[in-house]
């Protein structure tokens, strides 16, 4: 089977512009997560998705948002970008909503803003 | 904010040497979960120990859970220098909630 798969791997974007990073889980998983990890700030939360509804969301702006689509690939967008923006962007998929459910990682999107 | 705090920080050992890390965390927990990271790539899922348990194996992977002193054990026996890494413990509360909250991470180095 198949892991999570992230596009694009890489990605360089000037201050101000937006950006879209996408995320298909492992067939047959129906809940999707967004981290960012900065060596600054660790590893953090963005949000999570399960059939196609926000279930959580982080202590992030509003110019990150997300969506899920329904065949449960999701994407995430952020605005107005900023150089504290920086970042590898991991997608990690689950079967199912729940604190007791696996999450599976893909390998991220490097994210260079200058 | 992170709930997990993994000690030591950083841990070199020589191949074929037991490596030990420990984590903290703050809040009741669901389950705890231990997380492999290579050189900034994705994370890997070694080991997943629910709140009821105590000790879970995998291979050479040894986990322990406390929840009493809200912390948990990563035990790699025999390591090898494919085992050099950054490892990360994760925590998810109870309840229909899949956020995992992340410690620092330990880095360890294998040298052959």
């Amino acid at each position: 089977k198949a892991g999570v798969t992230q596009t694009p791997r890489y990605l360089i974007k000037t201050r101000g512009q937006q950006v879209t990073l996408s995320c298909s889980p492992i067939s047959g998983h129906r809940s999707v997560s967004w981290y960012q990890q900065t060596p600054g700030q660790g590893l953090q939360f963005l949000f999570e998705y399960f059939s196609e509804t926000q279930r959580n969301k982080g202590n992030f702006p509003g110019r990150f948002s997300g969506r899920q689509f329904s065949n449960s690939r999701s994407e995430m967008n952020v605005s107005t970008l900023e150089l504290g923006d920086s970042a590898l962007y991991l997608c990690a998929s689950s079967l199912a909503v729940g604190s007791g459910e696996t999450q599976y990682f893909g390998p991220g999107t490097r994210l260079l803003v200058l | 904010s992170q709930q997990g705090e993994e000690d030591p920080q950083a841990l070199s050992i020589q191949e074929g040497e037991n490596a030990t890390m420990n984590c903290s965390y703050k809040t009741s927990i669901n389950n705890l979960q231990w997380y492999r990271q290579n050189s900034g790539r994705g994370l890997v899922h070694l080991i997943l120990i629910r709140s009821n348990e105590r000790e879970k194996h995998s291979g050479r992977l040894r986990v322990t859970l406390d929840t009493s002193k809200k912390s948990s054990s990563l035990l790699i026996t025999a390591s090898r220098a494919a085992d050099t890494a950054s490892y990360f413990c994760a925590t998810s509360p109870a309840g229909a909630n899949s956020k995992l909250t992340f410690g620092k991470g330990i880095t360890l180095s294998v040298r052959p």
